[in-house]
């Protein structure tokens, strides 16, 4: 699986859309980008994902740059409860052993009152 | 739904006992694993298994054993705890992607069974 970048904490005011960037410069064409997130040490829960056309969904939006080396998770209007870890994983799209979900350290969201 | 559910949620374990945690999911999913994420870090799969019947190392599979006893089982056991598995373990599950849609599956997750080995 692809490397990916995130920066390890942003803030966030109540009520204003997120926007955490992720970076996947050596993505192959075969690897989709998912987003999951931790809520304080729960389960990751699963957000979004794609593959090079920008996806939404009624959690969030999945914006990726045309170069597809780049991605933007955007939480429109974020509110306390969305602050988390975001993670963002690139995977390949099938084969055997590739369904395996390889976790960085990811995104600290905290979204202030 | 219940989705993924772990047991046991707690655990601590004398160094040099062995336990067995379960997993079980009910989404007729092909696909399980287990994570382990210790602090302040992300999860790190420990092993998995693509279909009922096979599993594989993961990550960071030294100290562990698991089972895929049915396609809704997936358990995975300490034979002999130390104080570094301390960690909370994570199961998920998806299904598997057949290849004929555009479709990618998505992970879910329990909630976590934390162990403590001292």
């Amino acid at each position: 699986d692809a490397k990916t970048t995130q920066p390890p904490s942003m803030d966030c005011a109540e009520g204003r859309a997120a926007n955490l960037p992720c970076n996947h410069s050596t993505i192959s064409g075969n690897e989709y980008v998912y987003w999951y997130r931790q809520i304080h040490s729960q389960g990751p829960q699963y957000i979004i994902h794609g593959l090079k056309n920008n996806e939404t969904n009624e959690m969030a939006s999945l914006i990726i740059t045309e170069d597809r080396k780049s991605s933007t998770l955007i939480l429109p209007h974020a509110t306390l409860r969305d602050t988390a870890v975001y993670y963002c994983i690139v995977r390949v799209r099938r084969g055997g052993s590739n369904y395996k979900l390889t976790f960085g350290k990811g995104t600290l969201l905290t979204v202030n009152p | 739904n219940a989705g993924v559910t772990q047991t046991p949620k707690f655990q601590v374990l004398k160094t040099g006992q062995s336990m067995t945690l379960q997993c079980a999911q009910d989404m007729n999913h092909n696909s399980m694993y287990w994570y382990r994420q210790d602090p302040g870090m992300g999860l790190r799969l420990i092993y998995y298994s693509a279909s009922e019947g096979t599993t594989d190392k993961g990550e960071v599979p030294n100290g562990y054993n698991v089972s895929r006893l049915n396609k809704r089982e997936f358990s995975l056991r300490l034979e002999s705890a130390a104080p570094s598995q301390t960690s909370v373990y994570f199961c998920a599950s998806s299904e598997e992607e057949t290849g004929y849609t555009n479709r990618a599956p998505e992970a879910f997750f329990g909630q976590g069974t934390r162990l403590t080995v001292v």
